[in-house]
């Protein structure tokens, strides 16, 4: 079976330093992979998704997500956070012939220092 | 745009009480799932529908059944509730295949907090 795995529970920035999020993946083959954002008492929102193509693939509010494939990992970046990037953040994963269901990571966590 | 409503949002129950959580959407999706959400364990599928009529478990369905009568409306019954269940519940919807259609989207409702004491 398929799992993603988030490293770490939680991080903690400072407003405008850079930001990665590990996300690295269990699962035979390529798969689809994505990442969701959770602000505090509110659903998932998508940031981005990857299915095939370019390894680097872009999504809203400025963050991006590479697939490597030799690493297993689909890790997020943001060149410089702002204070309303303080939320929960999921990497997801659907394998190739699963419908839409998604295997979700156990999320990381993201703190904004001032 | 309402998109997926989730009600009630805040519930508490004693062991053993059944209730239903609703989700209504209002894309005309065929696909609809809900999730539970646990500190560290991310979301982890508990029953999903492709459309009316059609219904499925996914990784964790035990002590919860689902039933789909119309497109729009996807509840989750707690039959006889137990503490092991205390989580929150998101209902999420989506096209049939969220690759073909490129969307890649799920859309999730702003979740319903159970507390089974």
């Amino acid at each position: 079976a398929q799992s993603v795995t988030q490293p770490d529970i939680h991080i903690t920035v400072s407003e405008g330093a850079s930001l990665e999020l590990r996300c690295n993946y269990s699962y035979g083959a390529t798969p689809y992979l994505f990442w969701y954002v959770q602000s505090p008492g509110q659903g998932l929102q998508l940031l981005l998704k990857y299915f095939s193509g370019d390894t680097l693939v872009q999504g809203i509010k400025g963050f991006e997500a590479e697939f490597k494939r030799s690493q297993s990992s689909f890790n997020l970046r943001k060149p410089s956070v702002h204070w309303s990037d303080a939320a929960e953040y999921f990497c997801a994963l659907r394998p190739r012939n699963a419908g839409n269901m998604l295997t979700f990571g156990g999320g990381t966590r993201l703190m904004v220092k001032p | 745009n309402a998109g997926v409503t989730q009600t009630p949002k805040f519930q508490v129950l004693k062991t053993g009480q059944s209730m239903t959580l609703q989700c209504a959407q209002d894309m005309n999706h065929e696909y609809m799932s809900w999730y539970r959400q646990d500190p560290g364990m991310g979301l982890r599928l508990i029953h999903y529908s492709v459309g009316a009529g059609i219904t499925d478990q996914g990784e964790v369905p035990n002590g919860y059944n689902v039933s789909r009568s119309t497109t729009e409306d996807f509840p989750l019954r707690l039959l006889s509730a137990a503490p092991s269940q205390t989580s929150v519940y998101f209902c999420a919807s989506s096209y049939k295949d969220i690759v073909s259609s490129n969307t890649g989207e799920l859309f999730f409702g702003e979740g319903s907090r159970l507390t089974v004491l």
